[in-house]
């Protein structure tokens, strides 16, 4: 089955405490994107990544970084979290970047930080 | 810069039909997305427009006037399953490589 698999889908952690949030799909996607979710503001691009080696900043980027060596995964890693990173996370592929290709999004990531 | 604007929130009878509206000023563009979400769930993608006028998806309608800045989703023959969050999302190629601009998104409730 065609999927984007996120890891872990809840988590509660304190500030401070470096985590990590992975990001699998299996559809031999170019195009990677994480992107978090908060109540009156939408959906807002964390980073993305157009292939392998290759990411870029999306609209909030600060207090993340990701990395993609493999096709398949795109790892989101805070550092060191804050409260204010409290959030629904999604990561997203598709097929390339192209315009038309529209966005498989995983579960999500429910991450509050205490 | 760059601006979506959706309602935030509709109500609507089963049975009946809803249009949506998402109204846009963006630098750039290159198509637009309408996702559904339900709550606590994943978008899952249900339309594209990048030309002017009407798409038709089974109950699922978009429409797009690229010299207006404007789009609407119309949903027909609405079903209680129906009841979710509705985002309209831009692509804006003088954003980035290939950003996808999201809408606040406008929460549906269908009741009987």
């Amino acid at each position: 089955e065609a999927q984007v698999t996120q890891n872990p889908r809840y988590l509660i952690t304190v500030t401070g405490k470096k985590l990590t949030v992975t990001c699998s799909q299996n559809m031999n996607h170019e195009y990677m994107s994480w992107y978090r979710q908060d109540p009156g503001l939408g959906l807002r691009q964390i980073y993305y990544s157009m292939n392998v080696e290759a990411t870029d900043k999306g609209d909030v980027p600060e207090g993340y970084k990701v990395s993609r060596k493999e096709k398949r995964n795109f790892p989101l890693i805070l550092e060191s979290p804050s409260p204010n990173q409290t959030s629904l996370y999604f990561c997203a592929s598709s097929q390339t970047g192209g315009a038309s290709q529209p966005q498989h999004f995983g579960d999500g990531t429910r991450l509050s930080i205490l | 810069g760059q601006n979506i604007d959706q309602p935030t929130e509709m109500t609507a009878t089963e049975g009946a039909i809803v249009q949506i509206n998402c109204t846009y000023q963006t630098s750039g563009f290159n198509g637009l997305f309408w996702y559904q979400q339900h709550a606590g769930e994943a978008p899952t993608f249900l339309s594209y427009n990048v030309l002017d006028g009407l798409e038709e998806k089974g109950r699922f309608s978009s429409f797009l006037s690229r010299s207006k800045g404007y789009s609407y989703l119309l949903l027909k023959e609405l079903q209680m399953k129906d009841s979710a969050s509705y985002l309209c999302a831009v692509r804006d190629p003088n954003s980035g490589n290939t950003p996808l601009v999201f809408g606040k998104g406008t929460r549906l409730s269908v009741i009987a």
